[in-house]
Protein backbone atom coordinates (compact mmCIF):
# COMPACT_ATOMS: atom_id res chain seq x y z
CA UNK A 1 0.00 0.00 0.00
CA UNK A 2 1.29 3.32 -0.63
CA UNK A 3 -0.75 4.98 2.09
CA UNK A 4 -1.53 8.69 1.64
CA UNK A 5 -0.24 10.56 -1.41
CA UNK A 6 0.01 14.36 -2.10
CA UNK A 7 0.87 15.75 -4.76
CA UNK A 8 2.31 18.56 -5.46
CA UNK A 9 5.27 18.37 -2.80
CA UNK A 10 5.88 22.31 -3.63
CA UNK A 11 4.00 24.97 -4.99
CA UNK A 12 5.02 28.61 -5.32
CA UNK A 13 1.90 30.51 -6.32
CA UNK A 14 0.98 34.11 -7.04
CA UNK A 15 -1.53 36.11 -5.38
CA UNK A 16 -4.75 35.57 -7.20
CA UNK A 17 -3.83 32.21 -8.66
CA UNK A 18 -6.04 29.44 -8.31
CA UNK A 19 -5.06 25.47 -8.15
CA UNK A 20 -5.63 21.84 -6.65
CA UNK A 21 -3.86 19.82 -3.92
CA UNK A 22 -4.05 16.18 -4.99
CA UNK A 23 -4.33 13.53 -2.15
CA UNK A 24 -5.41 10.04 -2.64
CA UNK A 25 -5.34 7.15 -0.49
CA UNK A 26 -5.41 3.47 -1.27
CA UNK A 27 -6.82 2.30 2.17
CA UNK A 28 -10.25 1.98 1.40
CA UNK A 29 -11.08 4.60 4.11
CA UNK A 30 -14.15 6.50 4.13
CA UNK A 31 -13.06 9.65 6.37
CA UNK A 32 -10.88 11.90 4.23
CA UNK A 33 -9.29 15.33 5.87
CA UNK A 34 -7.22 18.30 5.11
CA UNK A 35 -5.24 20.27 8.04
CA UNK A 36 -3.04 23.48 7.26
CA UNK A 37 0.08 23.28 9.12
CA UNK A 38 1.50 26.89 10.63
CA UNK A 39 4.03 27.43 12.93
CA UNK A 40 3.23 27.77 16.73
CA UNK A 41 -0.22 27.06 15.22
CA UNK A 42 -0.19 23.12 15.41
CA UNK A 43 -2.55 21.60 12.29
CA UNK A 44 -6.03 23.35 11.81
CA UNK A 45 -8.78 21.22 10.45
CA UNK A 46 -9.78 22.90 6.66
CA UNK A 47 -12.27 20.87 5.21
CA UNK A 48 -13.43 17.02 5.87
CA UNK A 49 -15.17 14.23 4.23
CA UNK A 50 -17.36 11.04 5.64
CA UNK A 51 -17.44 9.44 2.41
CA UNK A 52 -17.96 10.04 -1.07
CA UNK A 53 -20.34 12.71 -2.13
CA UNK A 54 -20.45 14.08 1.97
CA UNK A 55 -17.82 17.33 2.83
CA UNK A 56 -18.21 19.90 5.89
CA UNK A 57 -15.95 22.47 6.89
CA UNK A 58 -13.77 22.29 9.75
CA UNK A 59 -12.32 25.30 11.92
CA UNK A 60 -10.71 27.14 9.14
CA UNK A 61 -12.49 26.78 5.76
CA UNK A 62 -12.49 30.09 4.02
CA UNK A 63 -10.35 30.26 0.59
CA UNK A 64 -10.73 26.39 0.16
CA UNK A 65 -13.07 24.07 -1.68
CA UNK A 66 -13.15 20.59 -1.82
CA UNK A 67 -15.35 17.88 -3.33
CA UNK A 68 -15.05 14.03 -2.88
CA UNK A 69 -16.49 12.04 -6.15
CA UNK A 70 -14.47 8.55 -5.10
CA UNK A 71 -13.33 6.82 -1.91
CA UNK A 72 -9.93 7.40 -3.09
CA UNK A 73 -9.50 10.91 -3.91
CA UNK A 74 -9.85 14.17 -1.56
CA UNK A 75 -8.88 17.31 -3.66
CA UNK A 76 -8.33 21.09 -1.95
CA UNK A 77 -9.06 24.14 -4.11
CA UNK A 78 -7.50 27.15 -3.62
CA UNK A 79 -9.64 29.35 -5.57
CA UNK A 80 -7.84 32.84 -5.64
CA UNK A 81 -4.70 32.43 -3.29
CA UNK A 82 -3.66 34.56 -1.00
CA UNK A 83 -0.24 35.01 0.83
CA UNK A 84 -2.18 33.92 3.92
CA UNK A 85 -2.74 30.73 3.00
CA UNK A 86 1.11 30.21 2.67
CA UNK A 87 1.75 27.02 4.59
CA UNK A 88 1.89 23.46 4.42
CA UNK A 89 -0.99 21.63 3.59
CA UNK A 90 -1.70 17.79 4.91
CA UNK A 91 -4.06 15.36 4.15
CA UNK A 92 -5.13 12.54 6.64
CA UNK A 93 -7.46 9.88 5.82
CA UNK A 94 -8.90 7.50 8.64
CA UNK A 95 -11.58 4.68 9.17
CA UNK A 96 -14.87 5.83 9.65
CA UNK A 97 -15.03 7.99 12.61
CA UNK A 98 -15.01 5.39 15.61
CA UNK A 99 -13.11 6.25 18.67
CA UNK A 100 -10.29 4.22 18.25
CA UNK A 101 -9.66 4.76 14.59
CA UNK A 102 -6.44 6.49 13.60
CA UNK A 103 -5.70 8.74 11.40
CA UNK A 104 -2.91 8.39 8.48
CA UNK A 105 -1.49 11.23 7.04
CA UNK A 106 0.51 12.07 3.67
CA UNK A 107 3.84 13.88 3.39
CA UNK A 108 2.68 17.09 2.94
CA UNK A 109 2.65 19.87 -0.10
CA UNK A 110 4.72 22.89 0.87
CA UNK A 111 2.24 26.11 -0.43
CA UNK A 112 4.29 29.44 -0.87
CA UNK A 113 2.24 31.86 -2.36
CA UNK A 114 3.47 35.57 -3.14
CA UNK B 1 -15.82 22.11 22.82
CA UNK B 2 -12.54 20.33 22.72
CA UNK B 3 -8.57 21.47 22.93
CA UNK B 4 -5.75 20.33 23.81
CA UNK B 5 -2.26 22.41 25.31
CA UNK B 6 1.12 21.96 24.76
CA UNK B 7 2.65 24.07 27.34
CA UNK B 8 5.91 23.88 25.99
CA UNK B 9 7.48 25.26 22.61
CA UNK B 10 10.77 22.91 23.12
CA UNK B 11 12.20 20.46 25.36
CA UNK B 12 16.14 20.18 25.71
CA UNK B 13 17.02 16.53 26.91
CA UNK B 14 20.22 14.94 26.91
CA UNK B 15 20.86 11.49 25.39
CA UNK B 16 20.10 8.51 28.01
CA UNK B 17 17.82 11.02 29.90
CA UNK B 18 14.44 10.68 30.97
CA UNK B 19 12.05 12.33 28.93
CA UNK B 20 8.52 14.04 29.15
CA UNK B 21 6.29 15.81 26.80
CA UNK B 22 3.12 18.11 28.00
CA UNK B 23 -0.22 17.72 26.86
CA UNK B 24 -3.65 18.85 28.90
CA UNK B 25 -6.72 18.63 27.34
CA UNK B 26 -10.25 20.10 27.80
CA UNK B 27 -13.13 18.08 26.35
CA UNK B 28 -17.29 17.46 27.14
CA UNK B 29 -17.17 13.83 27.85
CA UNK B 30 -14.61 10.81 27.54
CA UNK B 31 -11.40 11.69 26.32
CA UNK B 32 -9.79 10.06 23.13
CA UNK B 33 -6.62 11.37 23.02
CA UNK B 34 -3.23 10.96 20.48
CA UNK B 35 0.07 11.24 20.57
CA UNK B 36 1.61 11.93 16.79
CA UNK B 37 5.48 12.63 16.13
CA UNK B 38 6.57 14.59 12.76
CA UNK B 39 9.96 14.16 11.80
CA UNK B 40 11.52 16.91 9.41
CA UNK B 41 9.82 17.81 5.98
CA UNK B 42 7.39 14.29 6.48
CA UNK B 43 3.97 13.63 7.42
CA UNK B 44 2.65 13.48 10.71
CA UNK B 45 2.64 9.29 12.27
CA UNK B 46 0.95 8.09 14.54
CA UNK B 47 2.44 6.92 18.51
CA UNK B 48 0.18 5.82 20.65
CA UNK B 49 -3.35 6.19 21.77
CA UNK B 50 -5.75 6.47 25.40
CA UNK B 51 -9.50 5.66 24.60
CA UNK B 52 -9.95 3.85 27.72
CA UNK B 53 -8.73 1.40 30.37
CA UNK B 54 -4.73 1.37 31.59
CA UNK B 55 -3.74 4.87 32.55
CA UNK B 56 -0.25 4.22 31.05
CA UNK B 57 -0.74 3.82 27.69
CA UNK B 58 2.67 2.06 25.20
CA UNK B 59 3.25 3.02 22.16
CA UNK B 60 5.95 2.52 19.09
CA UNK B 61 9.54 3.42 19.85
CA UNK B 62 9.11 3.14 23.16
CA UNK B 63 7.25 6.16 23.71
CA UNK B 64 4.33 5.62 26.65
CA UNK B 65 2.25 8.21 27.96
CA UNK B 66 0.35 8.31 31.12
CA UNK B 67 -3.57 9.63 31.45
CA UNK B 68 -4.56 11.47 33.95
CA UNK B 69 -8.16 12.41 34.93
CA UNK B 70 -7.57 14.71 37.67
CA UNK B 71 -5.16 16.91 36.12
CA UNK B 72 -7.01 16.64 32.27
CA UNK B 73 -3.06 15.41 31.00
CA UNK B 74 -1.85 13.17 28.80
CA UNK B 75 1.90 13.45 28.88
CA UNK B 76 4.42 11.43 26.80
CA UNK B 77 7.23 9.91 28.29
CA UNK B 78 10.14 7.92 27.46
CA UNK B 79 12.23 6.29 29.91
CA UNK B 80 15.56 6.54 27.96
CA UNK B 81 15.77 9.47 25.08
CA UNK B 82 17.46 8.95 21.79
CA UNK B 83 18.83 11.40 19.38
CA UNK B 84 16.60 9.52 16.67
CA UNK B 85 13.91 11.22 19.11
CA UNK B 86 14.40 14.67 18.21
CA UNK B 87 11.41 15.60 16.60
CA UNK B 88 8.23 17.51 16.81
CA UNK B 89 5.08 16.34 18.65
CA UNK B 90 1.90 16.77 18.37
CA UNK B 91 -0.88 15.98 21.03
CA UNK B 92 -4.76 15.81 19.30
CA UNK B 93 -7.75 15.27 20.99
CA UNK B 94 -10.88 13.68 19.24
CA UNK B 95 -13.97 15.25 19.32
CA UNK B 96 -16.41 13.01 21.35
CA UNK B 97 -19.72 14.56 19.39
CA UNK B 98 -17.95 14.25 16.10
CA UNK B 99 -15.51 10.99 15.60
CA UNK B 100 -14.11 13.06 11.87
CA UNK B 101 -12.66 15.73 13.97
CA UNK B 102 -9.49 16.15 15.62
CA UNK B 103 -7.72 19.32 17.52
CA UNK B 104 -4.08 19.13 17.57
CA UNK B 105 -2.06 21.22 20.03
CA UNK B 106 0.76 23.35 19.08
CA UNK B 107 3.18 20.94 18.81
CA UNK B 108 6.85 20.62 20.78
CA UNK B 109 9.94 20.22 19.67
CA UNK B 110 12.24 17.69 21.21
CA UNK B 111 15.81 18.20 21.34
CA UNK B 112 18.10 15.06 22.06
CA UNK B 113 21.60 15.88 22.55
CA UNK B 114 24.48 13.13 22.53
Amino acid sequence: NAGVTQTPKFQVLKTGQSMTLQCAQDMNHEYMSWYRQDPGMGLRLIHYSVGAGITDQGEVPNGYNVSRSTTEDFPLRLLSAAPSQTSVYFCASSRRGTSTDTQYFGPGTRLTVL
Amino acid sequence: AQSVAQPEDQVNVAEGNPLTVKCTYSVSGNPYLFWYVQYPNRGLQFLLKYITGDNLVKGSYGFEAEFNKSQTSFHLKKPSALVSDSALYFCAVRDAGNFNKFYFGSGTKLNVKP
